[in-house]
């Protein structure tokens, strides 16, 4: 069963024109995570939530925005995209809690949403 | 400035060659190393979390070792299955941030 969706999973947008991507959760986990990936290259976090409080990568261009209505939903909107903005955008989750007898933290990516820009 | 270089970039393998992958970091107060399994155009699947120097974590042929300045993975006796992009990210303490290494490409041939 998905854990991680996110929706859609492809999509193609025009220079300039707003977008705005999904991610939801079945595993009621507080923290959640965008990611942007270009190809061949780590994933640089743009936003995490712990919860409702939100944080802000600094280097994170004000074009992209976020939102979390709820515990299971996440979105990210890019105001006007550019054609540097082409990448896979990726959702995570994240538990703190015993696993296994001992605490640590689990992450789960979601499949990813991979964005083209004409 | 906190850091993760992984080597090497690229990995061929025969099947059942075992070998290691490195991650080196530099963070100001390690909070957790991640390692991660990524097939093309998908996103990473977690595989293993460590926390202090010491620490190692298995899981199939896979086992997660660190010490204070690097992290490996160790793959015994790899299956073409296997092949994949592996990252490796560290979370410091300062500020809670994720940073990830550019990754190891890995390629078992059969």
């Amino acid at each position: 069963d998905a854990m991680v969706i996110q929706n859609p999973r492809y999509q193609v947008t025009q220079f300039g024109k707003p977008v705005t991507l999904s991610c939801s959760q079945t595993l009621n986990h507080n923290v959640m995570y965008w990611y942007q990936q270009k190809s061949s290259q780590a994933p640089k976090l743009l936003f995490h939530y712990y919860d409702k409080d939100f944080n802000n990568e600094a280097d994170t261009p004000d074009n992209f925005q976020s939102r979390r209505p709820n515990t299971s939903f996440c979105f990210l909107d890019i105001r006007s995209p550019g054609l540097g903005d082409a990448a896979m955008y990726l959702c995570a989750t994240s538990r703190i809690g015993r696993l296994g007898g001992s605490w640590g933290e689990t992450q789960y990516f979601g499949p990813g949403t991979r964005l083209l820009v004409l | 400035e906190d850091q993760v270089t992984q080597s090497p970039e690229a990995l061929r393998l025969q099947e059942g060659e075992s070998s290691s992958l490195n991650c080196s970091y530099t963070v100001s107060g390690l909070r957790g190393l991640f390692w991660y399994r990524q097939d093309p155009g998908k996103g990473p699947e977690f595989l293993f979390t460590l926390y202090s120097a010491g620490e190692e974590k298995e899981k199939e042929r896979l086992k997660a070792t660190l010490t204070k300045k690097e992290s490996f993975l160790h793959i015994t006796a790899p299956k073409p299955e296997d092949s994949a992009t592996y990252l490796c990210a560290v979370r410091n303490y300062r500020d809670d941030k994720i940073i990830f290494g550019k990754g190891t490409r890995l390629h078992i041939l059969p």
